[in-house]
């Protein structure tokens, strides 16, 4: 089955620094997302991404946050001033088609680790 | 804002019992998603409900979507360690998002 890949699998950064998450989709998709899920707890969502834009935010994903997708494979978190909260680990997450099945396929994820 | 919950957070069963999780959402859900993560896993999904009062089989799961598309359940027969895990619903509650309940932790005892 087709993967979606995140990079690194572990981040470690100091309290203000910025973190730049990576995730390649699978390759034919066209709506991507990004969902933290603190040690334990639920499945955050963080943002929704289509057509070159964001399509949906929650309240966590506020002005330190920002995605992108610099080029046709790479879609990307990043997180401008790190807080010890941003601790978690990061899912990226990617589907293929609107109607019928809305399946979100997941990455192995990036635990960020804010010292 | 719009919520999903559900119960039981944990559950521990003997090998060879049922198990069921139930879902519930504080709106209309347009569709309902189901998932699993393994201990250390990422989210894998299961299935999706999309109609009013949906009945869904996969082998041992049962998957239910309630008439009102606000609550859904997942019952599991006669469990095995491999169904270890954490069990998700997931609701769109609108055009592009999808909210994650907190998940039932399920442990087998062997």
């Amino acid at each position: 089955e087709p993967e979606v890949t995140q990079t690194p699998s572990h981040q470690v950064t100091q309290m203000g620094q910025e973190v730049i998450l990576r995730c390649v989709p699978i390759s034919n998709h066209l709506y991507f997302y990004w969902y933290r899920q603190i040690l334990g707890q639920k499945v955050e969502f963080l943002v929704s991404f289509y057509n070159n834009e964001i399509s949906e935010k929650s309240e966590i994903f506020d002005d330190q946050f920002s995605v992108e997708r610099p080029d046709g494979s790479n879609f990307t978190l990043k997180i401008r001033s790190t807080k010890l909260e941003d601790s978690a680990m990061y899912f990226c997450a990617s589907r293929g088609y609107r109607d019928g099945g809305e399946k979100l396929f997941f990455g192995s994820g990036t635990q960020l680790s804010v010292l | 804002g719009q919520q999903v919950m559900q119960i039981p957070q944990y559950q521990h069963v003997q090998e060879g019992e049922d198990f069921t999780t139930y879902c519930n959402s504080s709106t209309t859900l347009s569709n309902i998603q189901w998932y699993k993560q393994r201990p250390g896993g990422h989210p894998v999904f299961l299935i999706q409900l999309v109609k009013s009062g949906e009945v869904k089989k996969q082998k041992r799961l049962t998957f239910q979507f309630g008439e009102a598309k606000k609550n859904s359940s997942l019952h599991i027969t006669a469990t095995q360690t491999t169904d270890v895990g954490t069990y998700f619903c997931a609701g769109k509650t609108s055009y592009d998002k999808v909210i994650f309940g907190p998940g039932t932790s399920l442990s087998v005892i062997p």
